[in-house]
């Protein structure tokens, strides 16, 4: 079946600096990929949408400036989380329409802790 | 927002069937009940999907009902690896991209020794 590969898997980071995530679609093509975001025994909560060629699209709430996501590729989704603070600790996914009828597939999560 | 309702969290003996139910009062007639799990600190697995028919696969069964307001997730022999967060989402299928998926709250399934 389809896999997204996501890394990395778990990324320690200072207070200020920022994190870049990558999510890759293998053996097929996504134009459009999508960013959550998942806190302790919560829910995964929609973040934004990332377009092939175009802008992504955020959800109410969500920091453009904050959360930078670059869809520079039919294969890639880039979500960099700059100035990096405590609170911006968290399980972050992200997900691609396969076509294949099993709907979205996911990656396997990367959990960002700051310090 | 989220169009369905799960309970919060289920209990299962190991080796019985797990039933988790899904309300989705709201659904369109085209759209697709879809099951999801999530396994601590993992991105959501893929299990079924089905349209108004009962559809099964070598994961789970799912009963959709006639008026496809609620639909049940089977199990039918839980073992502790399916210990998990499991999700029903609806949505038009296909290469849908420019549709979200949104999750509910999910219920936590406890398999039990």
């Amino acid at each position: 079946g389809a896999v997204v590969s996501q890394h990395p898997s778990r990324v320690i980071c200072k207070s200020g600096t920022s994190v870049k995530i990558e999510c890759r679609s293998l053996d097929f093509q996504a134009t459009t990929m999508f960013w959550y975001r998942q806190f302790p025994k919560k829910s995964l909560m929609l973040m934004a949408t990332s377009n092939e060629g175009s802008k992504a699209t955020y959800e109410q709430g969500v920091e453009k400036d904050k959360f930078l996501i670059n869809h520079a590729s039919l294969t890639l989704s880039t979500l960099t989380v700059t100035s990096a603070h405590p609170e911006d600790s968290s399980f972050y996914i992200c997900s691609a329409p396969d076509g294949g009828g099993y709907g979205y597939t996911f990656g396997s999560g990367t959990r960002l802790t700051v310090v | 927002d989220a169009k369905t309702t799960q309970p919060p969290s289920m209990d299962c003996a190991e080796g019985r069937a797990a039933n988790l139910p899904c309300n989705h009062s709201t659904i369109s007639g085209n759209e697709y009940v879809y099951w999801y799990r999530q396994i601590h600190s993992q991105g959501p697995q893929y299990i079924i999907h089905g349209l108004k028919n009962n559809e099964t696969n070598e994961m789970a069964s799912l009963i959709i009902t006639e008026d496809r307001k609620s639909s049940t997730l089977i199990l039918p022999h839980a073992t502790l690896r399916d210990t998990a967060v499991y999700y029903c989402i609806v949505r038009v299928a296909g290469n849908t991209g420019g549709f979200k998926t949104i999750f509910g709250a999910g219920t936590r399934l406890f398999v039990k020794a």
